[in-house]
């Protein structure tokens, strides 16, 4: 699976926007990228996935650049329930490997 | 929302003893795994399964581990005769597949894990 290259960690204020960058330089044309969180003691939970479109749903927005070596998960809004460990994966199949992820802390 | 539940939520059991955890995907879901994560580690992938066997494992997942989907609802994951190190938070997940072009992109939905230790 390709790789992704995430900060290991990162602080935002409560109720400010937070950007999450990711970096995937070696990804395919066939790759898509998706978001992961695990909040504390919980399993993963899907956030978000594109292509090459930027996306957005009701947890979060997903920029993607336009040569699609680089992506940003962007919290609109960060609450403290948004501390959490964010994974950025890429995949092409049905398999979802998750590395160390950026574990983001809220300030209140 | 439906989600997929995971039972027992702690399971505490003697090395060399057999364990299985269970785990209800969502119902309409075809694609089911487990990964586990050791404490303080990152999540691994173990297995999936779909239609019925193995569609891809990892190496973690050798001849101690097996799943079975016993009936329309249950999944689960057994391990033969434990080992201090298999003691680790096990989650289930499930997705429905969807295919657009080459690629995949259906996420994952995953259960609360179970909580193995083995003394």
């Amino acid at each position: 699976d390709a790789k992704t290259t995430q900060p290991n960690s990162m602080e935002s204020n409560e109720e400010e926007p937070v950007h999450l960058p990711c970096n995937h330089s070696t990804i395919s044309g066939t790759d898509y990228i998706h978001w992961y969180r695990q909040l504390p003691s919980q399993g993963p939970e899907y956030v978000i996935h594109g292509l090459t479109s930027n996306v957005n749903n009701r947890m979060a927005s997903l920029a993607i650049a336009e040569d699609r070596k680089s992506s940003t998960l962007i919290l609109h809004r960060a609450t403290l329930r948004d501390a959490a460990v964010y994974y950025c994966i890429l995949t092409r199949d049905d398999k979802i490997i998750f590395g160390k992820g950026t574990r983001l802390h809220i300030l209140p | 929302e439906p989600e997929v539940t995971q039972t027992p939520s702690h399971q505490v059991t003697q090395m060399g003893q057999e364990v299985i955890l269970r785990c209800v995907p969502i119902s309409n879901h075809l694609y089911f795994y487990w990964y586990r994560q050791i404490l303080g580690q990152k999540v691994e992938f173990l297995v999936s399964f779909y239609n019925n066997e193995i569609s891809e494992k990892s190496e973690i997942f050798d001849d101690q581990f097996s799943v079975e989907r016993p009936d329309g609802s249950n999944f689960t994951l057994k391990i033969r005769s434990t080992k201090l190190e298999d003691s680790a938070m096990y989650f289930c997940a499930s997705s429905e597949p969807t295919f657009v072009g080459q690629g995949y992109s259906s996420p994952l939905h995953f259960g609360n894990g179970t909580r193995l230790t083995v003394t």
